[in-house]
């Protein structure tokens, strides 16, 4: 089974900065990764795909990026109503395997 | 507009058995994987399988498989998760998804989830 790691797990960041998680998997997934969403108490919300294609209505200050086993999420300035916990997951072979989450937190 | 809408939370006892539904609303539910995801308290997402109501075929996670089932009836677009003899590490919120091949197989429609709570 392919395994993701991400990283940070948490992170604290002031309202404005520009903030990054990575992805990495166990082994080649080419471009099949995907970027979720999560606030306390709803359900997981896609906002990339493919890697880098943003879901319709998500705003341009998120971004993704990367190939193979490396992989990048960013939010160019980061704003008050981005506090949640945000998640990869690949799409290559399955299971479809969800990194552990990584947490956001306003400074 | 596609919607999935989950049936209630429920509260089970160690042993006993439980289906939860998983309605599609709007078109093409036939046409599409849906998948389930769990999420227990406090932690991450994980990807439990998935079926394609059209013809049912099913993938699981080996790490579940044999411990629930996942079924589809496409004459009334729900799909179901079971589970025959609930344990109480069972205890956990479960989202059913649409896998959306035409978006890098991302899960692009979530229902709100079905809590299910297994104490004695």
């Amino acid at each position: 089974d392919i395994q993701m790691t991400q990283s940070p797990s948490s992170l604290s960041a002031s309202v404005g900065d520009r903030v990054t998680i990575t992805c990495q998997a166990s082994q080649d997934i080419s471009n099949y990764l995907n970027w979720y969403q999560q606030k306390p108490g709803k359900a997981p919300k896609l906002l990339i795909y493919d890697t880098s294609n943003l879901e319709t209505g998500v705003p341009s200050r998120f971004s993704g990026s990367g190939s193979g086993t490396d992989f990048t999420f960013t939010i160019s300035s980061l704003q008050p109503e981005d506090i949640a916990t945000y998640y990869c997951q690949q799409y290559n072979n399955p299971p479809y395997a969800f990194g552990q989450g990584t947490k956001l937190e306003i400074k | 507009e596609v919607q999935l809408v989950q049936s209630g939370a429920e509260v089970k006892k160690p042993g006993e058995s439980l289906k939860i539904s998983c309605k599609g609303s709007g078109d093409s539910f036939t046409s599409y994987w849906i998948g389930w995801v769990r999420q227990m308290p406090g932690k991450g997402l994980e990807w439990m399988g998935i079926i394609y109501p059209g013809d049912s075929d099913t993938r699981y996670s080996p790490s579940l498989q044999g411990q629930v089932t996942i079924s589809a009836d496409k004459s009334i677009s729900t799909a179901y998760l079971q589970w025959s003899s609930l344990k109480a590490s069972d205890t956990a919120m479960y989202y059913c998804a649409r896998q959306n091949g035409d978006k890098g197989g991302a899960f692009d429609i979530w229902g709100q989830g079905t809590m299910v709570t297994v104490s004695s």
